[in-house]
Order: C-alpha cells, then sequence, then structure tokens
C-alpha cells in the first residue's frame, strides 16, 4: 500500500520568498510516480510537476523544482519567488507505475500555502 | 479544448433523495475515475473504469454506484445519500498505459460540491 505524508496543514510566507512545502512518501512499488497538484479557492486541481522515481535529475517546471531524494523517500515541492497567487492548498501524490489498468493517485492531507504581500 | 465536465458543480440535497453527477471528457481518453475530497483526508478514489462496460472499486465504494456505457461519460450515482457522504467529488480521467512506465497525465474535472442534509 502507498502512503503520501504532508506534514505542514498551513504555510505563511512573504511574497517573493522562496518556499519549499514537504512530502515524505512510503511505498513497497519497485517503480512510482509523484506528483504535485495546486488546488486554488476556486477548487480545481492543477497539475505542476512530476517526478519519475527512475529519474536521476529534478524535475523543474518554470517556477516549481521537485526535490527528490529516493532514499530518504521524499518528494519537496519549492517554489522560487512566490507570488500572490501561489496562495492555495497543495497536494502531494504517487502512483504506482507497474499497476497497469488503475491509475489511482494516492493522495497526502494537502497543505495551505498563504503569501503575505 | 481538451477537457473533463462536471455537472451540477453544485448541489444541496436531502437524506435518501437518489442523485447522479454526470462526467464527460473529450479526449478519447480509456480511464475514468471518481475521487472525493474531505478535510485532512485528502482526495480519495471511489471507482475508476479502464474501458466501457469495465468498473472496478476503489477506495471507498460504498455509498455509491457508477456505470461507463460509453467512453466519453462516467456517472456517479447515489443511489440514497447520506450526510457522511457530503464532500468535494472529481472526475478525472486519462490515457491507458498499456505497460508503459512513462507519465501520462490525468486530467480533473472542476469538482462536484454536494451538501447531503
Amino acid at each position: 500500500a502507498q502512503k503520501i505524508t504532508q506534514t505542514q496543514p498551513g504555510m505563511f510566507v512573504q511574497e517573493k520568498e522562496a518556499v519549499t512545502l514537504d512530502c515524505t512518501y512510503d511505498t513497497s512499488d519497485q517503480s512510482y510516480g509523484l506528483f504535485w497538484y495546486k488546488q486554488p479557492s476556486s477548487g480545481e486541481m492543477i497539475f505542476l510537476i512530476y517526478q519519475g522515481s527512475y529519474d536521476e535529475q529534478n524535475a523543474t517546471e518554470g517556477r516549481y523544482s521537485l526535490n527528490f531524494q529516493k532514499a530518504r523517500k521524499s518528494a519537496n515541492l519549492v517554489i522560487s519567488a512566490s507570488q500572490l497567487g501561489d496562495s492555495a492548498m497543495y497536494f502531494c501524490a504517487m502512483r504506482d507505475l507497474f499497476s497497469f489498468g488503475n491509475e489511482k493517485l494516492t493522495f497526502g492531507t494537502g497543505t495551505r500555502l498563504t503569501i503575505i504581500p | 479544448e481538451a477537457q473533463v465536465t462536471q455537472n451540477p458543480r453544485y448541489l444541496i440535497t436531502v437524506t435518501g433523495k437518489k442523485l447522479t453527477v454526470t462526467c464527460s471528457q473529450n479526449m478519447n481518453h480509456e480511464y475514468m475515475s471518481w475521487y472525493r475530497q474531505d478535510p485532512g483526508l485528502g482526495l480519495r478514489q471511489i471507482y475508476y473504469s479502464m474501458n466501457v462496460e469495465v468498473t472496478d472499486k476503489g477506495d471507498v465504494p460504498e455509498g455509491y454506484k457508477v456505470s461507463r456505457k460509453e467512453k466519453r461519460n462516467f456517472p456517479l450515482i447515489l443511489e440514497s445519500p447520506s450526510p457522511n457522504q457530503t464532500s468535494l467529488y472529481f472526475c478525472a480521467s486519462s490515457s491507458l498505459r498499456q505497460g508503459s512506465l512513462l507519465y501520462n497525465e490525468q486530467f480533473f474535472g472542476p469538482g462536484t460540491r454536494l451538501t447531503v442534509l
């Protein structure tokens, strides 16, 4: 069974500062994918970034980067130069890549990020 | 525009009154899934479907039914809703990876906020 742990229920960060959202995971799967989603107050789920367990380099997408430490089973999201529009709930999720058929994502409980002007 | 649509977006109902939340995608995806989101619990999978007439239970299927008569549609049915089914519901779709370890994006609908009184 897979498990995602996000230990920060809420965070407050000054605008333009970098922020790290923590995510640790537990799985016995050999190959897996790690995802981060953003959920603004409007409610939709916005895909941010993906990291495969087989990827040797950390994933980056614009201001988002994923700090992947396989031995520690952590997949922290780093947002550089935070903006007011980054205020949202952020979810870490994972999926077993060997489980063909059910593309189920296992989600953490989320971190609510608030950017202070 | 590639999208997943859900209707209704908001619904307030009473205990025991049957309801259906519709989900439709225009990307010809084989895989569709329903999740519910609750505070402190993240998103949990209710049901999923690998193709037409192929459905299976997720982690929290009690009190729900689904059907997949057409590839584009995957309605969620609550035969006798109860207050513990008050939640935010998401439909998602993706292609099936067919044995590949490569990433494929899962597209989420805008969400349906359901309140059962």
